[in-house]
């Protein structure tokens, strides 16, 4: 599975969008761009995931660049809930689902 | 509603005494998952299943016992435990898309095990 780079700690203001970088340089055609997030010590939840395309649901938004290289989940409307640690995963979709989870980016929004 | 539930959530035990700790999910998802997380290693995965009484080990299997007689449940067991073993575990079930893949994964809230 290709490797990703995230920043370590990012902050953002209450009501604003935070705009949350990934890189997979290495990425191969065939990987998926899964975003994942775990607030405190909870179990991790699942946010969205794409493969070439942008995509959009409840949650967020992913923004894939052309070349898939880096990516940007969007959380269009911060909120104090949203504060959490967020995983950048990049693999295979295949049957087997070993989801390797890196250190992520905490992410804290201020009032 | 759906979920994945764990049970214990905490749990303090001694070296060598056996434990399971149970998952079980409402989902009817084929896949289930354990991993642990630990200070600075991130979460990695014991052992997972892609079906009944099919179990295949992950990245970290030693001292770790699975089985999955029944859909919904998949317990971990830790037939002699050591304090090395101390550490936040999950449980995760996952569905399949349209074309067979697995890509959402439902996480349980945790059990927190102390081996002293």
């Amino acid at each position: 599975d290709a490797k990703t780079t995230q920043p370590t700690s990012m902050d953002c203001a209450e009501g604003r969008a935070a705009n949350l970088p990934c890189n997979h340089s290495t990425i191969s055609g065939n990987e998926y761009v899964y975003w994942y997030r775990q607030i405190h010590s909870q179990g991790p939840q699942y946010i969205i995931h794409g493969l070439k395309n942008n995509e959009t649901n409840e949650m967020a938004s992913l923004i894939i660049t052309e070349d898939r290289k880096s990516s940007t989940l969007i959380l269009p409307h911060a909120t104090l809930r949203d504060t959490a640690v967020y995983y950048c995963i990049v693999r295979v979709g295949d049957y087997g689902q070993n989801f390797v989870f890196g250190p992520g980016t905490r992410l804290s929004v201020l009032p | 509603e759906a979920q994945v539930t764990q049970n214990p959530r905490y749990l303090i035990t001694v070296t060598g005494k056996k434990l399971t700790v149970t998952c079980s999910q409402n989902m009817n998802h084929e896949y289930m998952s354990w991993y642990r997380q630990d200070p600075g290693l991130g979460l990695r995965q014991i052992y997972y299943s892609m079906n009944v009484e099919v179990t295949d080990k992950g990245d970290v299997p030693e001292g770790y016992k699975v089985s999955r007689k029944e859909k919904r449940n998949f317990p971990l067991i830790l037939e002699s435990p050591s304090p090395n073993q101390t550490s936040l575990y999950f449980c995760a079930s996952s569905r399949k898309d349209f074309a067979g893949v697995h890509h959402e994964q439902y996480f349980g809230p945790g059990t927190r095990l102390t081996v002293t």
